[in-house]
């Protein structure tokens, strides 16, 4: 089973800020098969990007991936408000497995 | 618009067993696979179980294989799990999401408890 491991486990940052969140797999991710999640408290969660760096429909243009292999990024060039919550990592080129997320919270 | 509502959760005691309910709305149903996964209080995702599109594959990871079965009613639009011999580690938000691979809608999810 491919773990992932997302660093830091929280980000305390200010509205503006530069975000980037960090996903390390224990094994190389097949065809960049990484995606992110955004969840917030009491919302479904929001695909953000799929294939590694592909942005879902509707998502705003701050948000990018990037990464292969091993290591993936996901950045968020200039916080807005509404992007405080935790995000989420999952890999789907052996089967499905989640990252254990990354909080960003309001510094 | 794309909606998945869950439905099902509640206090059951171990051993017993329970069925989830996914209804969605706003696309067309027999065209997509969908996906359970589950979330443990605090905890992270879980994927527990994956249908394809016309039913012909389901795949489970170790954790849940021969107490879950991933099913799908077309008619209903509906997507079922049901949870068999549930034990006090399988409490947790359920939730199901539209994708074969991956969730690109979701639902808000549904909260089992597994207690005595």
């Amino acid at each position: 089973e491919i773990v992932l491991t997302q660093s830091p486990g929280t980000l305390s940052l200010s509205p503006g800020e530069r975000a980037t969140l960090s996903c390390r797999a224990s094994q190389s991710v097949s065809s960049s098969s990484l995606v992110w999640y955004q969840q917030k408290p009491g919302q479904a969660l929001r695909l953000l990007i799929y294939g590694a760096s592909s942005r879902a429909a509707g998502i705003p243009d701050r948000f990018s991936g990037s990464g292969s292999g091993t290591d993936f990024t996901l950045t968020i060039s200039r916080l807005e408000p509404e992007d405080f919550a935790v995000y989420y990592c999952q890999q789907y080129g052996s089967s499905r497995t989640f990252g254990q997320g990354t909080k960003v919270e309001i510094k | 618009q794309v909606q998945l509502v869950e439905s099902g959760g509640g206090v059951v005691q171990p051993g017993r067993s329970l069925r989830l309910s996914c209804a969605a709305s706003g696309f067309t149903f027999s065209n997509y696979a969908f996906h359970w996964v589950r979330q443990a209080p605090g905890k992270g995702l879980e994927w527990v179980a994956v249908i394809s599109y016309d039913e012909s594959n389901k795949y489970y990871p170790d954790s849940v294989k021969g107490r879950f079965t991933i099913s799908r009613d077309t008619s209903k639009s509906t997507v079922y799990l049901q949870m068999n011999n549930l034990r006090t580690d399988d409490t947790a938000v359920y939730y199901c999401a539209r994708g074969l691979l991956f969730g690109d809608y979701w639902g808000q999810g549904t909260l089992v408890t597994v207690s005595s």
